[in-house]
């Protein structure tokens, strides 16, 4: 059962734009929801995450937008930069709860120059 | 501060055999989970340990199994290696056992099957 569904697959970018990918869940028990960022060769490194309790998280060029009502969040990438090309994934858990967390199936950014 | 340690790297195993990974997570973290992560699959989670207990399992054969010591360092365990186990395996480590808390990657242990 996949209970978090990633688009798009994949994303074509162009320096300085924005990069916005796209996640829905089925859990509503659901109540953490990180964002990681993969390079090739390298494991996934924690960018940003959000609580059901805020809208919206800001870090730097990487916010979070979240919809309680419709269990969907997103991430968006400001001024998008070539090095930014990587591999996101969405994910989800449940907050109080152990740590497993269930990944959506990720979206290859690649962002030119 | 040093970030989480997989060791090895790399490991070329033949079907049948047994295989042991180590996972050295960040000083003070005493929660440690394990994915495993291949392309037809995503991330998967396998287990995770908090203060020498398994405390959550993911839908993964018994022949996948795993430990936890004093020191919060964790290995984890293949027996009777099959082709499908080709994959990367990551390790997480997080400060608490609850969820909701940030977890933190290692570069992880890139398993091949021949």
């Amino acid at each position: 059962q996949q209970q978090v569904k990633q688009s798009p697959q994949s994303l074509i970018v162009q320096k300085g734009g924005i990069s916005i990918i796209n996640c829905a869940y089925e859990n509503t028990a659901f109540d953490y929801f990180p964002w990681y960022q993969q390079f090739p060769g390298k494991g996934p490194a924690l960018l940003i995450a959000i609580r059901p309790d805020v809208s919206e998280k800001k870090e730097g060029r990487f916010t979070i937008s979240f919809n309680k009502s419709a269990k969907q969040f997103s991430l968006h990438i400001m001024d998008s930069q070539p090095g930014d090309s990587a591999t996101y994934f969405c994910a989800a858990s449940k907050a109080g709860g152990y740590n497993k967390l269930i990944f959506g199936a990720g979206t290859r950014l690649a962002v030119h120059p | 501060k040093a970030g989480v340690t997989q060791t090895p790297r790399y490991l070329i195993k033949t079907r049948g055999q047994q295989v042991t990974l180590s996972c050295s997570p960040i000083s003070g973290h005493r929660s440690v989970s394990w994915y495993q992560q291949t392309p037809g699959q995503g991330l998967q989670f396998l287990f995770e340990y908090f203060s020498e207990t398994q405390r959550n399992k993911g839908n993964f054969p018994g022949r996948f199994s795993g430990r936890q010591f004093s020191n919060s360092r964790s290995e984890m365990n293949v027996s009777t290696l099959e082709l499908g186990d080709s994959a990367l395996y990551l390790c997480a480590s997080s400060l608490a056992g609850q969820g909701g808390q940030p977890q933190h990657f290692g570069d992880g242990t890139r398993l091949s099957i021949l």
